[in-house]
Formats: C-alpha cells, sequence, structure tokens
C-alpha cells in the first residue's frame, strides 16, 4: 500500500459549486498533516494544516480522520482560480506528498 | 512577503557533469529541504537539514548528492556525475522552528534540471 494515495482525478465542476476529496495514508503513527496546491510547473503552495478537530479557512475545510486515516479538502463556492493539483503531505519520521488531486473549475 | 528563491530557473548539463543548485531560504527559517518531481510525478523528499547537519533523508538521496550551507544564507545541492534520470525539477523549501510551526514548509519557485 502507497504511504499516501489520492483520487488524481480530475475533478471538473462548475464555478460556484463545492468539490471534495481525500488522502489516505497509510502509517497511523503520522503526526500533521496539510494540503497543498500546485499550479502547471510551479512550486506547491502551502494551502493548509489539517488539525485533529478539523479546521476552516474561508472556503476551504479540511478535516482529519484518524481512525479511517484519511484527511479530506472541500472547497465550496468554487472560483475558476481553484483549478490546480491539491497536494497531501503526511509527516511521520519523513515527510511523503500525495501524487495530487487535480481539480479544474469550468466557467 | 518574504520567499525562498532558487537559482538557477532552468540548468542544461551532459551527462557525468557535476551540478550545485542554489537556494536562498527565508531569512528566520532553520530547517531547510530538497526535494525533487520528475515531470508528470509526485513531489518527493530528498534531504532535510538543521543546525548544519542532515536530519533526514531518503532513498532516493545516495552518495552522489550532498548538501551545504556554505554561509548564512545559501543551501546548496550538489550532484556529483549526473545520469539522465537526474532531469527533474528540483524544489528548496525552509520552515520556521519546528516548536512554533511544525513542517509549514515554504517551497522556492524551483529549478528545472535537463541532463543530456
Amino acid at each position: 500500500r502507497k504511504e499516501v494515495e489520492q483520487d488524481p482525478g480530475p475533478f471538473n465542476v462548475p464555478e460556484g459549486a463545492t468539490v471534495a476529496f481525500n488522502c489516505t495514508y497509510s502509517n497511523s503513527a503520522s503526526q500533521s498533516f496539510f494540503w497543498y496546491r500546485q499550479d502547471c510547473r510551479k512550486e506547491p503552495k502551502l494551502l493548509m494544516s489539517v488539525y485533529s478537530s478539523g479546521n476552516e479557512d474561508g472556503r476551504f475545510t479540511a478535516q482529519l480522520n484518524r481512525a479511517s486515516q484519511y484527511i479530506s479538502l472541500l472547497i465550496r463556492d468554487s472560483k475558476l482560480s481553484d483549478s490546480a493539483t491539491y497536494l497531501c503531505v503526511v509527516i511521520d519520521y519523513k515527510l511523503s506528498f500525495g501524487a495530487g488531486t487535480t481539480v479544474t473549475v469550468r466557467a | 512577503e518574504p520567499e525562498v528563491t532558487q537559482t538557477p530557473s532552468h540548468q542544461v548539463t551532459q551527462m557525468g557533469q557535476e551540478v550545485i543548485l542554489r537556494c536562498v531560504p527565508i531569512s528566520n527559517h532553520l530547517y531547510f529541504y530538497w526535494y525533487r518531481q520528475i515531470l508528470g510525478q509526485k513531489v518527493e523528499f530528498l534531504v532535510s537539514f538543521y543546525n548544519n547537519e542532515i536530519s533526514e533523508k531518503s532513498e532516493i538521496f545516495d552518495d552522489q548528492f550532498s548538501v551545504e550551507r556554505p554561509d548564512g544564507s545559501n543551501f546548496t545541492l550538489k550532484i556529483r556525475s549526473t545520469k539522465l534520470e537526474d532531469s527533474a525539477m528540483y524544489f528548496c523549501a525552509s520552515s520556521e522552528a519546528q516548536e512554533r510551526s511544525p513542517y509549514e514548509q515554504y517551497f522556492g519557485p524551483g529549478t528545472r534540471l535537463t541532463v543530456t
């Protein structure tokens, strides 16, 4: 089983829609979790940390489910500028990136 | 807003040559990292560096690779004898002290390395 797995998508959604996707991780001892976004051929940019209690940042909501070993990201009222690849990052004794979930928001 | 910078943006080299990729982390950050991303693939961790020594490294980071912080601002990745499969985008990242914001890493724009 891969350390970090993501549905690659693509998720094609209209502007204003809600889109959500998950990331599963294999190591139950993983300590920290993050979502990054990556635009084509650019560097990953930190989107948000994921806390045990779940957290929200504007239109973005992240959840952590330790029992089932997954984290999720929900984007509400999606904008064209949300089109990107979203990378799940899991920290245990090293940093592991998922392969990313591609989201395309269409007008 | 402070940012991580990397030079050059694109490096072309011949197989077997040595390359040095340079990074200037955010000035008050203490942890430094190198990652690579082969075209179309996921970001892969190479190495982390703290207090002038390697703190973690992946299986990719073999004897061909080395890192150095030659002065108070630069952080370099050296590949001694490049192979075709080293062609990738190399990202540098940095983060603050672990106690405050563990592993919230900020990435530089990357150096695209092409080995011919």
